[in-house]
């Protein structure tokens, strides 16, 4: 199975901040990675596909990048609306994993 | 509007079964792999299993966790996807979602919308 290792597992940040996650697969998966963002007691909502392309109707301060093993999703300028639990997930090969989740906060 | 509604969870005892189903609206379902994922009181998500199309068969996969004691079906006539779970365990309750996949630019298939969940508790 390929493991998603994500970090920071949580982090704080200002608003107006630039804020970066990471997610590494335990081995090369292209570009074939998703991320999702999480609200409490919410369902996921589906933010990028294929490493980088943004879900229909996804603000572009959201950017994802990355291919082989290392990921990483960026968040332009954080604001309040997006405190929540961000996974990636690799879509490679089965069993699908998922990261273990970061879970941004405003400072 | 895409609408993905889950219904079927409760309360069941370890050994016991139950049957979750999902209604799709608002989207082209043969288009479309449907899944299923859980998720623990206060953990991270976990993928159960998928369908693929009618184009492929309807074949299935599913996580090692669940295989042998899960069955995912779907009736794409009605529009709805299916989870039946048998031998219920402890550690299989969650909230558990459907969410659709969709077909990326090389054909790799990556989840695009997910329903509200349904919570299951197995607990005797």
């Amino acid at each position: 199975d390929i493991q998603m290792t994500q970090s920071p597992s949580s982090l704080s940040a200002s608003v107006g901040d630039r804020v970066t996650i990471t997610c590494r697969a335990s081995q090369g998966i292209s570009n074939h990675l998703a991320w999702f963002q999480q609200k409490p007691g919410k369902a996921p909502k589906s933010l990028i596909f294929a490493a980088s392309s943004l879900q229909s109707g996804v603000p572009s301060k959201f950017s994802g990048s990355g291919s082989g093993t290392d990921f990483t999703l960026t968040i332009s300028s954080l604001q309040p609306e997006d405190c929540a639990t961000y996974y990636c997930q690799h879509y490679d090969s089965y069993p699908l994993t998922f990261g273990g989740g970061t879970k941004v906060a405003i400072k | 509007e895409v609408q993905l509604v889950e219904s079927g969870g409760g309360l069941v005892q370890p050994g016991g079964s139950l049957r979750l189903s999902c209604a799709a609206s608002g989207l082209t379902l043969s288009d479309h792999y449907m899944d299923w994922v859980r998720q623990a009181p206060g953990k991270g998500l976990e993928w159960v299993g998928r369908t693929r199309n009618k184009a492929n068969s309807y074949t299935t996969e599913y996580a090692a966790s669940v295989k042998g004691r899960f069955t995912i079906s779907r009736d794409d006539s009605k529009s709805s996807l299916f989870l039946q779970m048998n031998s219920l365990k402890t550690e299989d309750t969650a909230v558990y979602y459907c969410a659709s996949a969709r077909s990326d630019y090389s054909g790799w298939f990556y989840f695009d919308f997910w329903g509200q969940g349904t919570l299951v508790t197995v607990s005797s």
